[in-house]
């Protein structure tokens, strides 16, 4: 079957890093991606990886291990408004995408 | 950047009403379109495929009867909730991925959330 993990909750303090892991298992693989979704709005686009290796984009990296079937999503100088769930998806062979269940993270003061 | 529309944002109904969701894609042509539910605290699942021109497809569990799913044309699709009840109350999104783009990046409507009464 597929199958998308990611932790379920994490907590950092403002102005730290964080690092909030997914690892999957799809048939086929088009590419990974990373959503943010605060409470009660849809999600909007972070990142996409279909080749390994390290993207960076600002604040936000994402990282990708298509052999481990493995990506991170690196935030740095974490800001309050960081606070949300992180949805890791991959676009299987048929380019549907595949959802894990999110990642809670809360950023306290 | 491309657009996804949703309307309405927000809708209070009675239960055994239908009520219709619409999607709309506003600066590109979406071929399909798919529709997620949400409950609160739980992960994004994927209810349909709407596709221009011809039957939707379900997940399974999903009951075609209950959720129609129309994809009249290349920017617009929608979501017919038939007679409601309570347990249909959720966060529906769709989303649609603009071809051509060269990571095939789904763009999110804003939401629509149903509350049954």
């Amino acid at each position: 079957g597929q199958n998308i993990d990611q932790p379920t909750e994490m907590t950092a303090t403002e102005g730290a890093i964080v690092q909030i892991n997914c690892t999957y298992q799809t048939s086929g693989f088009n590419g990974l991606f990373w959503y943010q979704q605060h409470a009660g709005e849809a999600p909007t686009f972070l990142s996409y990886n279909v080749l390994d290796g390290l993207e960076e984009k600002g604040r936000f990296s994402s990282f990708l291990s298509r052999s481990k079937g493995y990506s991170y999503l690196l935030l740095k100088e974490l800001q309050m408004k960081d606070s949300a769930s992180y949805l890791c998806a991959v676009s299987d062979s048929n380019y549907q995408l595949i959802w894990g269940a999110g990642t809670k993270l809360i950023i306290k003061p | 950047g491309a657009v996804v529309s949703q309307h309405p944002s927000w809708v209070i109904c009675k239960s055994g009403t239908s009520v219709k969701i619409e999607c709309r894609s506003l600066d590109f042509q979406a071929t399909t379109m798919f529709w997620y539910r949400q409950f609160p605290k739980q992960s994004l699942m994927l209810m349909a495929t709407s596709n221009e021109g011809s039957k939707a497809t379900y997940e399974q569990g999903v009951e075609k009867d209950k959720f129609l799913i129309n994809h009249a044309s290349l920017t617009l699709s929608t979501l017919t909730v038939t007679s409601a009840h309570p347990e249909d109350s959720s966060f529906y999104i769709c989303s649609a991925p603009r071809v051509g783009t060269d990571n095939n990046e789904q763009f999110f409507g804003p939401g629509t959330r149903l509350t049954v009464l």
